[in-house]
């Protein structure tokens, strides 16, 4: 009974460098939210998925980012051109996109620092 | 603008005794509440829930209680224990299209309970 994974734990980079943070869903589940937390701050939603397609992606906070679900199940979050502020801890949940009301399930997060 | 304000950062508690978290919410819209925990280097865990159209959950220890007048909800947790040492985060959401369910974060509070 795997929960929502995610990888890299941690992500070091600089400046100006393009990311791939990957999220494993629970099986069966075929909603997908991304968020960002930054340090003080509670999680902020980024993009959300039904099956393969992007169905709100009014969170992304500027074209550098961009998420891709192409077989509705695992999920890439990338981001090109990184900047210092987007260092945060990425965190993806899945919820079985059941109408009415569905709990999402979190993963560990990715932490992602650029220098 | 905060639509979900956790006012109180942190609190401190006697094992033993309740712990009460507050949590304030503005837009009347929100037909869905969630609490979530949070220990340091991993994701959000899913505790409890509340649906607009009642004003008190129990699970166990943990019980939910929702003004919806006041716009208001409260987390007490009786007994209160060591492990429930964590950050406290108040979720909210509203329906819409497509079964989009994302969260609207109250910024946490940082429970201390102590032997």
């Amino acid at each position: 009974g795997a929960g929502v994974s995610q990888t890299p734990s941690n992500k070091v980079t600089e400046k100006g460098k393009y990311v791939e943070l990957r999220c494993d869903p629970i099986s069966g589940h075929t909603a997908l939210y991304w968020y960002r937390q930054s340090l003080g701050q509670g999680p902020e939603f980024l993009i959300y998925f039904q099956g393969t397609g992007a169905a709100d992606d009014s969170g992304l906070p500027n074209d550098r980012f961009f998420a891709v679900r192409p077989e509705g199940s695992v999920s890439t979050l990338k981001i090109q051109r990184t900047e210092r502020g987007d260092s945060a801890v990425y965190l993806c949940a899945s919820s079985s996109g059941l109408a009415g009301l569905d709990t999402q399930y979190f993963g560990p997060g990715t932490r992602l620092t650029v220098l | 603008d905060q639509q979900v304000k956790q006012n109180s950062p942190s609190l401190s508690v006697q094992e033993g005794r309740i712990s009460i978290l507050n949590c304030d919410y503005t837009n009347s819209m929100f037909d869905y509440f969630l609490w979530y925990k949070k220990y340091p280097a991993e994701g959000p865990t899913f505790l409890i829930s509340i649906s607009s159209i009642k004003d008190k959950n129990e699970d166990g220890r943990f019980t939910v209680f929702l003004n919806k007048s006041a716009k208001h909800l409260s987390l007490h947790i009786v007994p209160s224990q060591p492990g429930d040492s964590a950050v406290y985060f108040c979720a909210a959401s509203l329906g819409s299209a497509g079964n989009n369910r994302k969260l609207i974060w109250g910024l946490g509070t940082s429970l201390a309970v102590n032997p």
